[in-house]
């Protein structure tokens, strides 16, 4: 247990619709990043927060957004659903922003029908 | 820009036998490394980084890894499979360009099959 929550576990949803995925981080952990894991594209990287402020943006779509409360959990926003938008979504997090390790939740999976 | 190149898709070995995952890597800077694994249905662990100190990095469960600057590559070895080693590993490459601050640059992911 990597001490990285993810809710919900599983998503099931329509073409059109929006969804929120929520992450809580390692406690004391004050960076979060989204990570999007399909079968054609992999393992991509979406967007990073560092408390509470955006530090890095990846591959991620204009329909997606993200962001970090104070209390440090993460919501990442997927709307306007496209059928190619199911996916396997990771949060992780790690103490700093400066590379080192991270530690995964264990996934929210999207599936958009 | 950053990038590994995982050589092989999918790896097939015997329990007992040796495990070999192959790695490349390009790096403009001094990279960090990582291997993760995923097991089915569960989120990614990291097995073993390189941050530039040591070249050999001992993992969790046995593996271990040797950073080559000459040959760009950081293989990953462990001397008997066991079959709870089945599993997809991931060569992974911390991303510090244009100002990133540690977003990850992941392969595409090697299946380990391990055989009876």
């Amino acid at each position: 247990d990597s001490g990285v929550t993810q809710t919900p576990k599983h998503l099931i949803t329509a073409t059109g619709q929006r969804v929120t995925l929520r992450c809580s981080p390692r406690s004391g952990d004050l960076s979060v990043y989204w990570y999007q894991q399909s079968l054609d594209q992999g393992l991509q990287f979406l967007i990073q927060y560092y408390n509470g402020e955006e530090r890095a943006k990846g591959n991620i779509l204009e329909r997606f957004s993200a962001q970090q409360f104070p209390d440090l959990h993460s919501e990442l926003n997927l709307s306007s659903l496209e059928l190619g938008d199911s996916a396997l979504y990771f949060c992780a997090s790690s103490v700093t922003g400066t590379p080192g390790t991270q530690y995964f939740g264990p996934g929210t999976r999207l599936l958009v029908l | 820009a950053q990038s590994v190149t995982q050589l092989d898709s999918h790896v097939s070995v015997s329990e007992g036998t040796p495990v070999l995952l192959r790695c490349n890597y390009s790096s403009s800077y001094s990279p960090s490394l990582f291997w993760y694994v995923q097991h089915p249905n569960k989120g990614l662990q990291l097995l073993l980084k390189y941050t530039s100190a040591a070249t050999l990095v001992k993992g969790i469960n046995g593996f271990e890894a040797e950073f080559k600057k000459s040959e760009t590559s950081f293989h990953l070895t462990k001397p008997s499979a066991h079959m709870s080693d089945a599993a997809e590993y991931f060569c992974v490459v911390s991303d510090r360009a244009g100002g990133s601050q540690g977003n990850l640059i992941f392969g595409k992911g090697t299946k380990l099959s391990v055989k009876p």
